[in-house]
Order: C-alpha cells, then structure tokens, then sequence
C-alpha cells in the first residue's frame, strides 16, 4: 500500500524557515517524480515545487523560487522542502504528492497534509 | 506561466443528470492534463491523466476530452458521492498550474 507522510509544518514567525519531510513507502519511490502542493484555508490547490526521479529536473512556482528548495533522498525514499523567508501568504496545507511516471503526468497518491501557518 | 481557468465556479446538477465541466488552458498543453477530485477535508484524488485516461479505480461515468486548450470532464450519471471540487492540472510546462476548481452541487 501506497503512504506518503507529511511533517515539519506547525506555526512559524515571518522571515522565518521551517523544513518539510515526506516519508514513502509501499512504492519503488526512485522510480517517480514527486511533488510539493499546497492550499490556503478555504482556497484551491497549487502546485509548489515537484522533483524528477533522479533530481535531474526540479521546477518551481513563481510565488516561491529563490526561497523554497525541493530535494529527495531515494536511499531514504524521503522528499523535503527547505522553506526559507516565509511570509503570511504561504500559510497553507502543504501535500507530499507521487506522480503517475518519472517524470511528470498527474499526482496519482497523496499525502494528508501538513499544516504551516506563518504568523506573528 | 500556463493560465487554467475553470468556469462556472459552482455547477448546480441533479443526481442522475449529466454534468460537463470544462477548463482552458492560456495556451496548447497538448493532452498532458489532469483531473483531481477533492472532498471536504480530504486530500485530492486523480481522476484523469494524458486527458482521457482513467485513472486506477475510478468509476467509468468519469471521462475525459479535449486536447491543445479546451478540456471537458464528464460525469455521465451523478451519484451523491460526486458532489466535491474538481480540478484540472497542466502538466506540459514548468511551473505546473491548477485550474481555480469547480464545485458540483445538489440542485
């Protein structure tokens, strides 16, 4: 069976960093691409961040590049997102998702969340 | 960035009918998108890849049209579990990006 599970998330001053964690199992985890989304309270879904198999291609939001970093360890089937200067608006569930392939074709498991709320 | 934009944002149907949901995209993804369901206070579901594959255990009255920017979901015969949010994804360029979601409600 499938599970990824999400932590790291809990409340966060601004300017401020706080690193997300992803643990799989039930799958050959170096075999997929994986993604980083997120949604506000009572908002729709983004997409953050996602990761090829081999790390070999990594993408970003806008709303994010050049403060949050995506990286994988397929030793340790982990996945992580370093987020650094985090501001009010990134307050959000943030989702550990698997792709369908390697490289990028639709989220097909799901995480339960972790939750980042950014606040003074 | 690639533009989804999902319209209406809520869509009023009674169980048994038709429901078509659209999504466009700002321009040519070819057929790489993705449907997602999402239920109150859980995390998304796919339901659609490549624009028209089903995914793993999705139900048949699920489908999937549509290539380049005009894209349709389907659900031929709603039943009262298929009253949620849909989402489509582009996944042809970096960054990936969502449509804003379309609620399917009890008319």
């Amino acid at each position: 069976e499938v599970q990824l599970v999400e932590s790291g998330g809990g409340l966060v001053q601004p300017g401020r960093s706080l690193r997300l964690s992803c643990a799989a199992s039930g799958f050959t985890f170096d075999d997929y691409a994986m993604h980083w989304v997120r949604q506000a309270p009572g908002k729709g879904l983004e997409w953050v961040s996602g990761i090829t198999w081999n790390s070999g291609s990594i993408g970003y939001a806008a709303s994010v590049k050049g403060r949050f970093t995506i990286s994988r360890d397929n030793a340790r089937n982990s996945l992580y997102l370093q987020m650094n200067s985090l501001r009010p608006e990134d307050t959000a569930l943030y989702y550990c998702a698997k792709d369908v392939t390697f490289d990028s074709s639709g989220n097909d498991y799901w995480g339960q969340g972790t939750l980042v709320t950014v606040s003074s | 960035e690639i533009v989804m934009t999902q319209s209406p944002a809520t869509l009023s149907v009674s169980p048994g009918e038709r429901a078509n949901l659209p999504c466009r995209a700002s321009q040519s993804v070819s057929s790489n998108l993705a449907w997602y369901q999402q239920k109150r206070g859980q995390a998304p579901r796919l339901l659609i890849y490549g624009a028209s594959t089903r995914a793993t255990g999705i139900p048949a009255r699920f489908s999937g049209s549509g290539s380049g920017t005009e894209f349709t979901l389907t659900i031929s015969s709603l039943q009262s579990e298929d009253f949620a949010v849909y989402y489509c994804q582009q996944y042809n360029n970096w960054p990936l990006t969502f449509g804003g979601g379309t609620k399917v409600e009890i008319k």
